[in-house]
């Protein structure tokens, strides 16, 4: 069956600290991937998007990996602050009119 | 904020009450699309307009009704729900629902839906 899986429910790291969060997929073939962030009470908000034959997309202090080998998509955030606590998501795209998500991972940054 | 906008915010109803959920949006998009989300579970996508049609219906219950007078507005009218209902309903939008793939969705906050 097809699964989406984001390393951990919850990541708690130090404020500066890169964190890094991890989704991987099995039954797949994406076309795209896309990471959200969702704050409490909010709807996700789009972060970015890599397509399969990108190995690397970054937008400020944000950086996201996508290996169709390893099927895993890493999402960093450097020098992390506490403004940077949310739930992050990742949502496969494939050929079809739809998106998959995962459950997400809470991130919280410690001042 | 995001320019897609949900009423209410909040509802609680009963399992026999007749509700609707409203979406509108204002970024001049064609598709828009009802996802659930449940505690420590995927959003789950329900249904998709484009154009004004439905494109996709996800084997969703017929307790939950979409509907589309333009492009513009969604309703999600909810009878006869079950308490494992309760959720936050999500609206999102597209500039139209692409095949490709490259939907980059625009949330609206969500109505959270108790049901008792």
């Amino acid at each position: 069956s097809q699964k989406i899986e984001q390393n951990s429910e919850a990541l708690n790291i130090q404020e500066g600290k890169t964190a890094t969060l991890t989704c991987n997929y099995t039954n797949y073939s994406p076309a795209y991937l896309q990471w959200y962030r969702q704050d409490p009470g909010r709807g996700p908000v789009f972060l970015l998007l890599i397509r399969e034959n990108e190995k690397e997309k970054r937008k400020e202090r944000l950086k996201v990996t996508f290996d169709t080998t390893l099927k895993q998509s890493l999402f960093h955030i450097t020098a992390s602050q506490p403004a940077d606590s949310a739930t992050y998501l990742c949502a496969l795209a494939t050929g079809a009119n739809n998106l998959f998500f995962g459950t997400g991972t809470r991130l919280t940054v410690i001042p | 904020e995001t320019g897609v906008t949900q009423t209410p915010r909040h509802l609680v109803m009963g399992m026999t009450n007749k509700k609707s959920l409203k979406c509108e949006q204002h970024l001049g998009h064609n598709a828009m699309y009802w996802y659930k989300q449940s505690a420590k579970k995927p959003l789950e996508l329900m249904f998709v307009y484009n154009f004004k049609e439905q494109t996709e219906n996800n084997s969703v219950p017929s307790r939950f009704s979409p509907e589309c007078p333009n492009s513009s507005h969604l309703f999600l009218h909810l009878h006869t729900l079950q308490p494992e209902d309760s959720a936050l309903y999500l609206c999102a939008s597209t500039p139209e629902a692409s095949s490709s793939g490259a939907n980059v969705l625009t949330f609206g906050a969500g109505s959270r839906l108790t049901v008792l």
